[in-house]
């Protein structure tokens, strides 16, 4: 079983609509989850930094994550073209500690 | 906002050569890392670094890979005889504390021919 998987998508949805992606994890040892953005041919761009159960908002997006579930969720509220990109879970199991990152998922918002 | 930056943004090198790739953190942060990215695979880490040795790496960080931070300011990957299968997009990635989350350079890309 892998570490971290995530739907590669692609995922397309029209501009406005709700995106919700998810990530599956398997090892219980992982404490701190991050969501990170990836435009082609850039670098990863911090979205989301998450410790504990529950849920956390900024602006347009909220990150979910289900501890006992092994389950994390990026939500984006009225979506925009400008949000079409490929968006990395993320996580670790101490702060510094290596990432493991999940495949990625492939976003289109549709004009 | 202050950003991690790497040079050059593509290299492109002959098999066998020796290669540098060139990163500056964030000016006050205190953990270094290097990623790297196969076309079409996850970002998989390389190495971490911090208070000026080596914390971590994988086993993709074999001998032919070593970095360094020469000065107050650069962060290097060395590949010293590239094979093909190096080819991949490589990150830089630095943090603040242990508190806080890795930031990513944009990238250089390496092609090996």
């Amino acid at each position: 079983q892998k570490e971290v998987e995530q739907d590669p998508g692609p995922l397309s949805v029209p501009e406005g609509a709700i995106v919700s992606l998810n990530c599956t994890y398997s090892n219980s040892a992982f404490q701190y989850f991050m969501w990170y953005r990836q435009y082609s041919r850039k670098g990863p761009e911090l979205l989301m930094y998450t410790y504990s159960s529950g849920n956390k908002e900024d602006g347009r997006f909220t990150a979910q994550v289900d501890k006992s579930s092994k389950y994390i969720s990026l939500f984006i509220r009225d979506s925009q073209p400008s949000d079409s990109a490929t968006y990395l879970c993320a996580m670790v199991m101490n702060r510094d500690d290596k990432i493991i990152f999940g495949k990625g998922t492939r976003l289109h918002i549709l004009p | 906002e202050p950003e991690v930056t790497q040079t050059p943004s593509h290299q492109v090198t002959q098999m066998g050569q020796e290669v540098i790739l060139r990163c500056v953190p964030i000016s006050n942060h205190l953990y270094f890392y290097w990623y790297r990215q196969i076309l079409g695979q996850k970002v998989e880490f390389l190495v971490s670094f911090y208070n000026n040795e080596i914390s971590e790496k994988s086993e993709i960080f074999d001998d032919q890979f070593s970095v360094e931070r020469p000065d107050g300011s650069n962060f290097t990957l060395k590949i010293r005889s590239t094979k093909l299968e190096d080819s991949a997009m490589y990150f830089c990635a630095s943090a603040g504390d242990s508190n806080q989350p890795q930031h990513f350079g944009d990238g250089t890309r390496l092609s090996i021919l």
